[in-house]
């Protein structure tokens, strides 16, 4: 079982709309969650970080965190073209950080 | 905020070569980075943590004789892809945790280093 593990293929949505992107991680001891986004031929920056059950807003971006089914979620409200990327969900796990393959966002005008 | 500088963001190189990369932590004083490599439409994979002073420690599959790393001061740590072969050719990114980040594990990244291999 991979530590991090995110839905593969593209995600459509039509700008406006909510983009809901999921991520469960195997090591049931994790403390700390994250999510970057990534553009094509960049490096990840963070945009959400989660740390305790249940949702944190910041903006448009929620994140949700479930440790008891070991799942992290992040939606996105009101997508915007300009959220067209690579969504990275990244668990702390022995003073490191592990993350998924990602989750391409395509926002549709 | 906190920046992470990476140099140079690309390099092309001929086979056998060897080939340098730098992480700068601009504004405050890094004693871990991390390396990272990615392949496309891949994960990021850490490759190594980098420790101001001592060795660096590798991870399962990473040789350390091929990807010399060094971290001798607070903002600087190098890695050097050594007798570069195509198979290196992937995005190298550089990253370290800043302050109280440091307890969370948050990860600052820098720009990142795309290398070719001919």
């Amino acid at each position: 079982q991979k530590e991090v593990e995110q839905n593969s293929g593209p995600l459509s949505v039509p700008e406006g709309a909510i983009a809901s992107l999921n991520c469960t991680y195997s090591d049931r001891v994790s403390q700390s969650f994250f999510w970057y986004r990534q553009y094509s031929g960049k490096s990840p920056e963070l945009i959400m970080s989660i740390y305790s059950n249940g949702d944190k807003e910041d903006g448009r971006f929620t994140a949700q965190l479930n440790k008891a089914s070991q799942y992290v979620s992040l939606l996105i409200r009101d997508s915007q073209p300009s959220d067209s990327a690579t969504y990275l969900c990244a668990v702390k796990r022995n003073n490191r950080l592990a993350f998924g393959k990602g989750n391409q966002v395509v926002v549709i005008p | 905020g906190a920046v992470v500088s990476q140099h140079p963001s690309w390099v092309i190189c001929k086979s056998g070569t060897s080939v340098k990369i730098e992480c700068r932590s601009l504004d405050f004083q890094a004693t871990t980075m991390f390396w990272y490599r990615q392949f496309p439409k891949q994960s990021l994979m850490l490759m190594a943590t980098s420790n101001e002073g001592s060795k660096a420690t590798y991870e399962q599959g990473v040789e350390k004789d091929k990807f010399l790393i060094n971290h001798a001061s607070l903002t600087l740590s190098t890695l050097t892809v050594t007798s570069a072969h195509p198979e290196d050719s992937s995005f190298y990114i550089c990253s370290a945790r800043v302050g109280r980040a440091a307890e969370s594990g948050e990860l600052f990244f820098g720009e990142g280093s795309r290398l070719t291999v001919l």
